[in-house]
C-alpha cells in the first residue's frame, strides 16, 4: 500500500521533444507529491511538487499533471534538452506523527539526444 | 550556503567488517533522514531523526544497522558485520522541521562496496 509505481524505467527523447514520466499510487493518505531530479554521482534535488487538490502545476518547462480519482500523476518536460538527461524520481508523502515520510518511485533514467 | 555533506564519498571494505558513514546536515535543519539506493532502484527509507531522537527506525533492514545523531547535527550510520547485499549508495537528507511540504535536501551520498 505504501508503494509508488513509476514508468517507464528508461526513456530516450530527441532534443526539443516532450518527455513524459508516469506514476501511480494506492495509498489515499498520501498528501503531497514531489518530483526529484538526480544527476550521476549526485544526490536527488527537488524539481517540482504538487498538492492533491490541484490538477496541474507548471514551472518553466516542467509540468505535473495530477489525477486524484485515478491515483496517478505524471511529469511532462517540454522542449527537452540534453541537460535534462538525468534520473527522475516521483514521490509521495504522508505527514503524521509530526513528520513527513517520503515514499519514492523506482526512478526513470531520461536521455535526451541532440 | 553549505549543503548536506556526507563522508566518505566512497568506501570499499571486506565482508564482515564494520563501517561508519557520516552526514553533516544543513545548519539549523532539525529533521534528518537516511536512505539507501541500490543500483537501478529507488530510494529506500532507513531512519528518521528529529533532533537527536529517532521516532522512526522502521526502515533499518536488520539489527546490524544502527544510527545516531548528536548535538542535533551530525549523524552516523553504522553497519556491523557487512554483507555483500549491503553494497549501495547511502544518502542522507535534511529539512528544516520535517513538516508538511518541506523539501528534503540531499547529500551526494556514500557509495559503499562490500568485497
Amino acid at each position: 500500500q505504501q508503494q509508488v509505481k513509476q514508468s517507464p524505467q528508461s526513456l530516450i527523447v530527441q532534443k526539443g521533444g516532450i518527455s513524459i514520466i508516469n506514476c501511480a499510487y494506492e495509498n489515499t493518505a498520501f498528501d503531497y507529491f514531489p518530483w526529484y531530479q538526480q544527476f550521476p554521482g549526485k544526490g536527488p534535488a527537488l524539481l517540482i511538487a504538487i498538492r492533491p487538490d490541484v490538477s496541474e502545476k507548471k514551472e518553466g518547462r516542467f509540468t505535473i499533471s495530477f489525477n486524484k480519482s485515478a491515483k496517478q500523476f505524471s511529469l511532462h518536460i517540454m522542449d527537452s534538452q540534453p541537460g535534462d538527461s538525468a534520473t527522475y524520481f516521483c514521490a509521495a508523502t504522508t505527514y503524521s506523527g509530526g513528520y513527513q515520510k517520503v515514499t519514492f518511485g523506482t526512478g526513470t533514467k531520461l536521455q535526451v539526444i541532440p | 550556503g553549505a549543503g548536506v555533506s556526507q563522508s566518505p564519498s566512497n568506501k570499499v571494505t571486506e565482508k564482515g567488517k564494520d563501517v561508519e558513514l557520516r552526514c553533516d546536515p544543513i545548519s539549523g535543519h532539525t529533521a534528518l533522514y537516511w536512505y539507501r539506493q541500490s543500483l537501478g532502484q529507488g530510494l529506500e527509507f532507513l531512519i528518521y531523526f528529529q533532533g537527536n531522537s529517532a521516532p522512526d527506525k522502521s526502515g533499518l533492514p536488520s539489527d546490524r544497522f544502527s544510527a545516531e545523531r548528536t548535538g542535533g547535527s551530525v549523524s552516523t550510520l553504522t553497519i556491523q558485520r557487512t554483507q555483500q547485499e549491503d553494497s549501495a549508495v547511502y544518502l542522507c537528507a535534511s529539512s528544516p522541521l520535517g513538516g508538511f511540504g518541506q523539501p528534503q535536501h540531499f547529500g551526494d551520498g556514500t557509495r559503499l562496496s562490500i568485497l
